[in-house]
């Protein structure tokens, strides 16, 4: 049983430049979810993905956005970054359901994202 | 809106005591409480969770502590190892209805770093 894997490991990017990371979830896991951590601070939710499509945000702007594929995988975009856009970003998968009582996440490593 | 709060960002123990953990939440609604351990470069990993309508729930050296009436839980760690020595987060699971059905999603505190000293 595979578990969930991101890439890149690191990205250092300018500000007002566009980032894509992205997210393996672990098998037969459907829903991904992706969760911001800034230095100091818990994981802060940014979105959900279930059958390909956004089924519910935090306190994000749109230039954050993502997609997920047929295969659950899942990609989290963020347009015009800002130095405050500089965090470990962590992806999370489950299955529909597991998440009401906080079971069955798996997160994987994360992206830790330098904005300069 | 902080909801789940961790006062202390760090605590230092001596390898065989007791490590406590505190976590303060806001929200009576919640109903689950989950704790998860990450190591640098890893992600976080569940260690242990309570049902609010239980005060108390063990696993082998980990117990966690519910205070409904306090809105405080706590982790205790027991003897605590060297192999303890991480970030610990308080989080509790929210459901939200929206236009495409259920989101849930973990509301985090802001983390305990936890050092256990040989």
């Amino acid at each position: 049983e595979t578990g969930v894997t991101q890439s890149p490991t690191h990205l250092i990017k300018t500000r007002g430049q566009q980032v894509t990371l992205r997210c393996s979830s672990q098998s037969g896991h459907n829903t991904v979810s992706w969760y911001q951590q800034a230095l100091g601070q818990g994981p802060q939710f940014i979105f959900q993905y279930y059958r390909e499509e956004e089924n519910g945000r935090g306190n994000f702007p749109p230039r954050f956005s993502g997609l997920q594929f047929p295969n659950y995988s899942s990609e989290l975009n963020v347009n015009a970054l800002e130095l405050d856009d500089s965090a470990l970003y962590l992806c999370a998968s489950s299955l529909p359901g597991q998440g009401a009582s906080g079971y069955g996440y798996t997160f994987g490593s994360g992206t830790r994202l330098t904005v300069v | 809106d902080q909801q789940v709060k961790q006062n202390s960002p760090s605590l230092s123990v001596q390898e065989g005591r007791i490590s406590i953990l505190n976590c303060d939440y806001t929200n009576s609604m919640f109903d689950y409480f989950l704790w998860y351990k990450k190591y640098p470069a890893e992600g976080p990993t569940f260690l242990i969770s309570i049902s609010s309508i239980k005060d108390k729930n063990e696993d082998g050296r980990f117990t966690v502590f519910l205070n409904k009436s306090a809105k405080h839980l706590s982790l205790h760690i027991v003897p605590s190892q060297p192999g303890d020595s991480a970030v610990y987060f308080c989080a509790a699971p929210r459901t939200a209805m929206n236009y495409g059905g259920a989101t849930n999603k973990l509301i985090f505190g802001t983390g305990t770093l936890l050092a256990v000293q040989p």
